[in-house]
């Protein structure tokens, strides 16, 4: 069974610090999204990585996969208000889609 | 056009009523995705549709029944809910094979049974 793992599920971070959201997998699947949720809204789509040592970028937000190690990481970068939110990782496979159990973030003043 | 939509963005019905959701997407994707989400969770898959055929049921309740009437079009039909069916229903599609891809998600309905 696909299962994924994310950690912290909850983070508190002060404006302007840097901090690491990680993400583990059980399975051999390349294909890992991130995804953000602002309370009582939908999914955004943040990034998509397809190949072992994908790294992406987005103002404060960096990705990577490492699919040797079945790890993905979020790096938030300088972190600032607006970046309070749910996120989510997600793997999937040919027939299953699964997400994480979430990483509230919350930037603090 | 980007968007996906749904209806109703709220519901409220009875363990006796029958309703339906609504999802509708332009972006010519042909992968349509149904997902529950109850509070302070993850999304759960429910269904997959891939070019109008259900391509994956993940052993839902048959009180919930997918129907894609076309490319763009994704119901759900509810009948005979029961109080833990309380949630977040979301809608998503992909471009390319299902799961192959990033989904674009609508606002979701939130369902209360009652």
């Amino acid at each position: 069974e696909l299962k994924v793992e994310q950690n912290p599920l909850f983070l508190s971070m002060q404006e302007g610090k840097n901090y690491t959201i990680y993400c583990n997998y059980s399975t051999t699947s390349d294909r890992l999204y991130w995804y953000r949720q602002d309370p009582g809204k939908s999914l955004e789509s943040l990034f998509v990585l397809l190949s072992n040592g994908a790294v992406k970028q987005e103002g404060r937000l960096m990705a990577s996969l490492d699919t040797k190690a079945r790890l993905s990481t979020l790096h938030i970068t300088a972190a600032v208000h607006d970046l309070s939110a749910t996120y989510f990782c997600a793997v999937g496979e040919y027939n299953d889609m699964r997400f994480g159990a979430g990483t509230r973030l919350t930037v603090k003043p | 056009d980007t968007e996906v939509t749904q209806t109703p963005k709220h519901l409220v019905m009875g363990m006796t009523n029958k309703k339906s959701l609504k999802c509708e997407q332009h972006m010519g994707h042909r992968a349509m995705y149904w997902y529950k989400q109850k509070a302070k969770k993850p999304p759960e898959l429910m269904f997959v549709y891939s070019y109008e055929k259900l391509s994956i049921n993940e052993s839902v309740p048959s009180r919930f029944s997918p129907e894609c009437p076309n490319s763009s079009l994704l119901n759900l039909h509810l009948h005979a809910l029961q109080p833990e069916d309380s949630a977040l229903y979301l809608c998503a599609s992909s471009g390319g094979q299902a799961l192959q891809e990033t989904q674009y998600f609508g606002p979701g309905t939130r369902l209360l049974v009652l």
